[in-house]
């Protein structure tokens, strides 16, 4: 199975809200990732988790708030986000010792 | 830090034409290379990879890809596409060893008319 899955698929929130997104995969990659990828751009890194830790925040402010319980899941906390924040946001899992790295559909997510 | 340079912004050709899409990365040490596809509505989707021996590498779909270390280029070949593959391709790169942040290239985006 290679297969990395997100939910929702869509998602609408207002500027107050708070929502998670979620990820999972059952690949046995101990490394994951958010990317966020606005339109006809190429994805940009957000966070990198290995071993259920946080190895890299690429800057992203404090309003995305990353969490990996378990080495299955990845979930991206979201609160008081702006418009701007409207973006596919992309899962992708690999092993830890490098390799390709595998992506999710993403999540559609509309900030109003 | 890496870069990643795609020239070719948008790309139109007619089936059974000949597809040449080029890849330049900036990075002095060793890199893995990569070509993900993205079908309209789909999810990135590897193409192909370069790690490390024979240059010419195949992917899925009959794309190959030649790494040319001297010119720092990775270029996608296919000899004769099919409206199907009309997708967005991005070429990327990473350094080898570990969980490594993964550079994309600005895309090119591929139509194919039938």
């Amino acid at each position: 199975d290679t297969e990395v899955t997100q939910t929702p698929k869509h998602l609408v929130m207002g500027m107050t809200n708070k929502k998670s997104l979620k990820c999972e995969q059952h690949m046995g990659h101990r490394a994951m990732y958010w990317y966020k990828q606005k339109a006809k751009k190429p994805p940009e890194l957000m966070f990198v988790y290995s071993y259920e830790k946080l190895s890299i925040n690429e800057s992203v402010p404090s309003r995305f708030s990353p969490e990996c319980p378990n080495s299955s899941l990845l979930n991206l906390h979201l609160h008081a986000l702006q418009p701007e924040d409207s973006a596919l946001y992309l899962c992708a899992s690999s092993q830890v010792s490098g390799g390709e790295q595998y992506f999710g559909p993403g999540t559609r997510l509309t900030v109003t | 830090a890496q870069s990643v340079s795609q020239h070719n912004h948008h790309v139109i050709l007619s089936e059974a034409a000949s597809l040449e899409l080029g890849c330049n990365y900036s990075y002095g040490g060793t890199v893995n290379l990569f070509w993900y596809v993205q079908y309209p509505g789909q999810h990135l989707q590897l193409l192909l990879k370069y790690f490390s021996g024979d240059p010419l590498v195949k992917g899925i779909k009959g794309f190959e890809a030649e790494f040319i270390k001297s010119k720092f280029s990775f270029n996608l070949r296919k000899p004769s596409v099919q409206w199907s593959d009309t997708a967005e391709y991005f070429c990327a790169v990473n350094r080898p060893g570990g969980y490594q942040k993964v550079t994309f290239g600005t895309g090119t985006k591929l139509q194919v008319i039938p």
